[in-house]
């Protein structure tokens, strides 16, 4: 597709629940960033991958995060035992190799999560 | 930890106005200052961006303003235009490794006819 597609772009979650949010980057693009922005917050980093590879995941915020891209093109973040402190929205951005900070990384319109 | 901290958190500019954001740094690691343009809805886009050994960048009508020794930088929007209502996040980042972007907390303006 032409832009970063993110899905569901809505989701409400019953605390304790567990929740997949899917991305599917533009084709050929290897670099993809997974970001959470709280109501009012800048996107903060969560991971990232080069390929299939997840390189970082250091701004997972806990063990109850887990993201993955096995084939290297679509991505899933997964959060497990959903918590009220989830609710934010979870942008995927992804670019070329070794270009993204340069000429930008294209972000997808993020998936809203809200744990009631 | 706040590693780019941005103000004002919200600006209203009549049209026609200078739109002003301000922004802070304190790693030194930094060498690349992007601006995000932020629409509701829709996720961040790149609007321009600068390196720490230029003191000035203009595209158009926007201009980054960077004082390297204060470790500050700015955005300026001349002759603001109510399209130009937005979020606007400042960010940074450091070479090599991954390239992630750490962004400030955002600057929401609007720009009233």
């Amino acid at each position: 597709g032409a832009g970063v597609s993110q899905s569901p772009r809505y989701k409400v979650a019953k605390r304790g629940q567990d929740v997949a949010l899917r991305c599917d980057p533009i084709s050929g693009h290897v670099s993809l960033f997974w970001y959470q922005q709280a109501l009012g917050q800048g996107p903060e980093f969560l991971t990232y991958f080069q390929n299939e590879a997840q390189l970082d995941k250091s701004g997972l915020p806990s063990d109850r995060f887990f993201a993955e891209r096995p084939e290297g093109s679509v991505s899933t973040l997964k959060i497990q035992r959903t918590q009220q402190e989830d609710s934010a929205v979870y942008l995927c951005a992804s670019s070329l190799a070794g270009v993204g900070r340069i000429y930008g990384y294209t972000f997808g319109s993020g998936t809203r999560l809200t744990v009631v | 930890q706040q590693q780019v901290k941005q103000s004002p958190q919200s600006l209203i500019v009549q049209k026609g106005g200078i739109s002003i954001i301000n922004c802070a740094y304190e790693n030194t690691a930094f060498d690349y200052f992007p601006w995000y343009q932020q629409f509701p809805g829709k996720g961040p886009a790149l609007l321009i961006a600068i390196r720490p050994d230029v003191s000035e960048k203009k595209e158009g009508r926007f201009t980054i303003s960077f004082n390297k020794s204060a470790k500050q930088f700015s955005l300026h929007i001349m002759d603001s235009q109510p399209g130009d209502s937005a979020t606007y996040f400042c960010a940074a980042s450091k070479p090599g490794g991954y390239q992630k972007v750490t962004f400030g907390t955002g600057t929401k303006l609007q720009v009233i006819p």
